[in-house]
Protein backbone atom coordinates (compact mmCIF):
# COMPACT_ATOMS: atom_id res chain seq x y z
CA UNK A 1 0.00 0.00 0.00
CA UNK A 2 1.15 3.61 -0.04
CA UNK A 3 1.79 4.06 3.18
CA UNK A 4 0.68 2.14 6.84
CA UNK A 5 -2.80 2.26 8.45
CA UNK A 6 -4.59 1.69 11.12
CA UNK A 7 -8.07 1.16 12.15
CA UNK A 8 -10.15 2.23 13.86
CA UNK A 9 -8.74 5.65 14.04
CA UNK A 10 -11.05 6.70 16.65
CA UNK A 11 -12.15 3.98 19.46
CA UNK A 12 -14.59 4.50 22.74
CA UNK A 13 -14.57 1.92 25.12
CA UNK A 14 -16.14 1.81 28.57
CA UNK A 15 -13.65 0.67 31.33
CA UNK A 16 -13.34 -3.08 31.53
CA UNK A 17 -14.10 -4.10 27.77
CA UNK A 18 -11.75 -5.64 25.35
CA UNK A 19 -10.31 -3.66 22.37
CA UNK A 20 -8.65 -4.68 19.13
CA UNK A 21 -6.34 -1.98 17.62
CA UNK A 22 -5.29 -3.20 13.48
CA UNK A 23 -1.79 -2.04 11.74
CA UNK A 24 -1.33 -2.90 8.25
CA UNK A 25 1.99 -2.24 7.36
CA UNK A 26 3.74 -1.01 4.35
CA UNK A 27 3.59 -3.57 1.69
CA UNK A 28 6.64 -5.82 1.92
CA UNK A 29 8.05 -4.50 5.20
CA UNK A 30 9.21 -7.14 6.85
CA UNK A 31 9.70 -5.19 10.74
CA UNK A 32 6.93 -3.70 12.66
CA UNK A 33 6.14 -1.74 15.18
CA UNK A 34 3.75 -0.35 18.02
CA UNK A 35 4.18 2.66 20.39
CA UNK A 36 1.41 4.22 22.42
CA UNK A 37 1.55 8.08 22.90
CA UNK A 38 -0.06 9.49 25.81
CA UNK A 39 -1.24 13.49 25.53
CA UNK A 40 1.54 15.72 25.57
CA UNK A 41 4.13 13.08 25.44
CA UNK A 42 6.29 11.67 22.78
CA UNK A 43 6.00 7.66 21.47
CA UNK A 44 7.00 4.85 23.62
CA UNK A 45 8.06 2.03 22.63
CA UNK A 46 5.04 -1.50 23.21
CA UNK A 47 6.34 -3.54 20.73
CA UNK A 48 8.45 -5.31 18.13
CA UNK A 49 8.25 -7.95 15.32
CA UNK A 50 10.04 -9.39 12.43
CA UNK A 51 7.77 -11.09 9.85
CA UNK A 52 5.74 -12.57 12.62
CA UNK A 53 8.34 -13.06 15.37
CA UNK A 54 7.38 -10.69 18.41
CA UNK A 55 11.62 -10.07 18.96
CA UNK A 56 10.43 -7.74 21.53
CA UNK A 57 7.48 -6.99 24.31
CA UNK A 58 9.80 -5.58 26.77
CA UNK A 59 7.40 -2.52 26.55
CA UNK A 60 3.99 -3.74 26.86
CA UNK A 61 2.76 -2.05 30.11
CA UNK A 62 1.15 -5.24 31.64
CA UNK A 63 -0.19 -8.54 31.17
CA UNK A 64 -3.42 -7.14 29.79
CA UNK A 65 -1.48 -5.91 26.61
CA UNK A 66 -1.13 -8.50 24.02
CA UNK A 67 0.03 -8.15 20.49
CA UNK A 68 0.51 -10.46 16.91
CA UNK A 69 1.49 -10.79 13.43
CA UNK A 70 0.55 -14.06 12.54
CA UNK A 71 1.12 -13.76 9.10
CA UNK A 72 4.15 -11.77 8.79
CA UNK A 73 2.16 -8.27 7.84
CA UNK A 74 -1.16 -7.16 9.42
CA UNK A 75 -0.81 -6.81 13.23
CA UNK A 76 -3.35 -6.32 15.93
CA UNK A 77 -2.62 -5.16 19.59
CA UNK A 78 -5.17 -6.40 21.82
CA UNK A 79 -5.83 -4.47 25.27
CA UNK A 80 -8.22 -6.32 27.82
CA UNK A 81 -10.07 -4.92 30.69
CA UNK A 82 -9.42 -1.77 29.61
CA UNK A 83 -8.35 0.88 32.17
CA UNK A 84 -8.37 4.80 31.90
CA UNK A 85 -4.69 5.17 32.31
CA UNK A 86 -5.33 2.94 28.86
CA UNK A 87 -6.17 5.60 27.40
CA UNK A 88 -3.80 7.40 24.37
CA UNK A 89 -2.96 7.01 21.07
CA UNK A 90 -1.54 4.01 19.68
CA UNK A 91 0.71 4.07 16.49
CA UNK A 92 2.54 1.53 14.42
CA UNK A 93 5.36 2.06 12.30
CA UNK A 94 6.60 -0.18 9.69
CA UNK A 95 10.61 -0.15 8.24
CA UNK A 96 11.39 -2.86 5.55
CA UNK A 97 14.01 -5.42 7.49
CA UNK A 98 14.27 -3.52 10.92
CA UNK A 99 17.64 -2.50 10.52
CA UNK A 100 19.10 0.59 12.65
CA UNK A 101 19.81 2.79 9.86
CA UNK A 102 16.13 2.40 8.19
CA UNK A 103 13.63 5.54 8.73
CA UNK A 104 10.23 4.27 10.44
CA UNK A 105 7.06 4.84 8.29
CA UNK A 106 4.26 6.19 10.92
CA UNK A 107 0.52 5.51 10.51
CA UNK A 108 -2.18 7.65 11.89
CA UNK A 109 -2.75 6.06 14.98
CA UNK A 110 -5.17 4.97 16.78
CA UNK A 111 -6.81 7.10 19.43
CA UNK A 112 -8.06 4.71 22.21
CA UNK A 113 -10.60 6.63 25.52
CA UNK A 114 -11.48 4.90 27.89
CA UNK A 115 -14.50 5.65 30.30
CA UNK B 1 18.35 4.16 31.00
CA UNK B 2 18.08 6.57 27.78
CA UNK B 3 16.27 9.43 28.33
CA UNK B 4 15.77 12.02 25.36
CA UNK B 5 14.89 16.19 26.57
CA UNK B 6 13.56 18.73 23.98
CA UNK B 7 13.79 21.98 25.00
CA UNK B 8 11.72 24.04 24.61
CA UNK B 9 8.20 22.55 24.73
CA UNK B 10 6.49 25.21 22.90
CA UNK B 11 7.63 28.02 20.21
CA UNK B 12 5.98 30.66 18.68
CA UNK B 13 7.86 32.33 16.24
CA UNK B 14 6.50 35.11 13.15
CA UNK B 15 7.23 34.09 9.68
CA UNK B 16 10.18 34.43 8.46
CA UNK B 17 12.15 34.07 11.68
CA UNK B 18 14.90 31.08 12.01
CA UNK B 19 14.57 29.07 14.73
CA UNK B 20 16.51 25.87 16.32
CA UNK B 21 14.82 23.47 18.19
CA UNK B 22 17.28 21.58 21.10
CA UNK B 23 17.37 17.88 21.58
CA UNK B 24 19.64 16.06 24.41
CA UNK B 25 19.86 12.47 25.23
CA UNK B 26 21.56 11.12 28.28
CA UNK B 27 23.39 7.98 27.20
CA UNK B 28 25.99 8.59 23.95
CA UNK B 29 25.87 5.58 22.56
CA UNK B 30 23.02 5.62 20.08
CA UNK B 31 23.09 4.23 16.76
CA UNK B 32 21.61 7.06 15.09
CA UNK B 33 19.21 9.56 16.26
CA UNK B 34 16.30 11.24 13.76
CA UNK B 35 13.76 14.35 13.55
CA UNK B 36 10.42 13.86 13.17
CA UNK B 37 7.46 15.93 12.48
CA UNK B 38 3.88 15.31 14.13
CA UNK B 39 0.45 17.15 12.80
CA UNK B 40 -2.55 16.64 15.25
CA UNK B 41 -4.72 14.23 14.78
CA UNK B 42 -1.85 12.44 12.27
CA UNK B 43 1.06 9.72 12.94
CA UNK B 44 4.82 10.85 11.72
CA UNK B 45 6.65 12.03 9.30
CA UNK B 46 10.41 11.50 9.10
CA UNK B 47 12.41 14.13 8.42
CA UNK B 48 16.15 14.01 8.71
CA UNK B 49 17.70 10.90 10.13
CA UNK B 50 21.96 11.33 11.24
CA UNK B 51 23.91 8.41 11.73
CA UNK B 52 25.80 8.42 15.12
CA UNK B 53 29.29 8.64 12.60
CA UNK B 54 27.66 11.69 10.78
CA UNK B 55 27.61 15.41 12.01
CA UNK B 56 25.26 17.13 10.27
CA UNK B 57 22.31 15.92 7.40
CA UNK B 58 20.47 18.66 5.45
CA UNK B 59 17.15 18.46 3.62
CA UNK B 60 16.09 22.05 1.81
CA UNK B 61 15.32 25.03 4.56
CA UNK B 62 16.07 21.96 7.31
CA UNK B 63 19.34 21.07 9.13
CA UNK B 64 20.08 19.26 11.94
CA UNK B 65 22.98 18.42 13.75
CA UNK B 66 24.59 16.02 15.97
CA UNK B 67 27.05 16.14 19.00
CA UNK B 68 27.36 12.81 20.25
CA UNK B 69 30.06 13.34 22.94
CA UNK B 70 28.33 16.01 23.89
CA UNK B 71 24.31 13.92 23.97
CA UNK B 72 23.07 16.83 21.72
CA UNK B 73 21.21 17.43 18.34
CA UNK B 74 19.50 21.18 17.06
CA UNK B 75 17.20 20.74 14.35
CA UNK B 76 17.83 24.22 12.46
CA UNK B 77 15.14 26.04 10.58
CA UNK B 78 15.17 28.70 8.15
CA UNK B 79 13.10 31.15 6.91
CA UNK B 80 10.03 29.45 8.71
CA UNK B 81 6.74 29.21 7.52
CA UNK B 82 2.90 28.87 9.08
CA UNK B 83 2.79 25.56 7.34
CA UNK B 84 6.12 24.29 9.72
CA UNK B 85 3.34 24.56 12.59
CA UNK B 86 3.42 21.16 14.08
CA UNK B 87 5.00 19.46 16.78
CA UNK B 88 8.46 18.13 16.43
CA UNK B 89 10.13 15.25 18.13
CA UNK B 90 14.18 13.56 18.07
CA UNK B 91 13.85 9.89 18.74
CA UNK B 92 17.24 7.89 19.27
CA UNK B 93 18.08 4.25 18.30
CA UNK B 94 20.30 3.16 20.71
CA UNK B 95 23.44 1.04 20.56
CA UNK B 96 23.54 -2.93 20.13
CA UNK B 97 21.34 -4.40 22.93
CA UNK B 98 17.96 -2.37 21.96
CA UNK B 99 17.35 -3.66 18.52
CA UNK B 100 16.15 -0.50 16.36
CA UNK B 101 13.14 0.50 18.78
CA UNK B 102 13.17 4.62 18.85
CA UNK B 103 13.23 6.39 22.09
CA UNK B 104 11.38 9.90 22.12
CA UNK B 105 11.49 13.12 23.61
CA UNK B 106 8.32 15.00 24.47
CA UNK B 107 8.96 16.97 21.76
CA UNK B 108 8.60 21.12 20.97
CA UNK B 109 5.19 22.76 19.66
CA UNK B 110 6.22 24.77 17.09
CA UNK B 111 3.78 27.86 16.06
CA UNK B 112 4.51 30.05 13.34
CA UNK B 113 2.21 33.09 12.72
CA UNK B 114 1.71 34.96 9.64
Amino acid sequence: GAGVSQSPRYKVAKRGQDVALRCDPISGHVSLFWYQQALGQGPEFLTYFQNEAQLDKSGLPSDRFFAERPEGSVSTLKIQRTQQEDSAVYLCASSLEGGRTETQYFGPGTRLLVL
Amino acid sequence: KQEVTQIPAALSVPEGENLVLNCSFTDSAIYNLQWFRQDPGKGLTSLLLIQSSQREQTSGRLNASLDKSSGRSTLYIAASQPGDSATYLCAVVRGETSGSRLTFGEGTQLTVNP
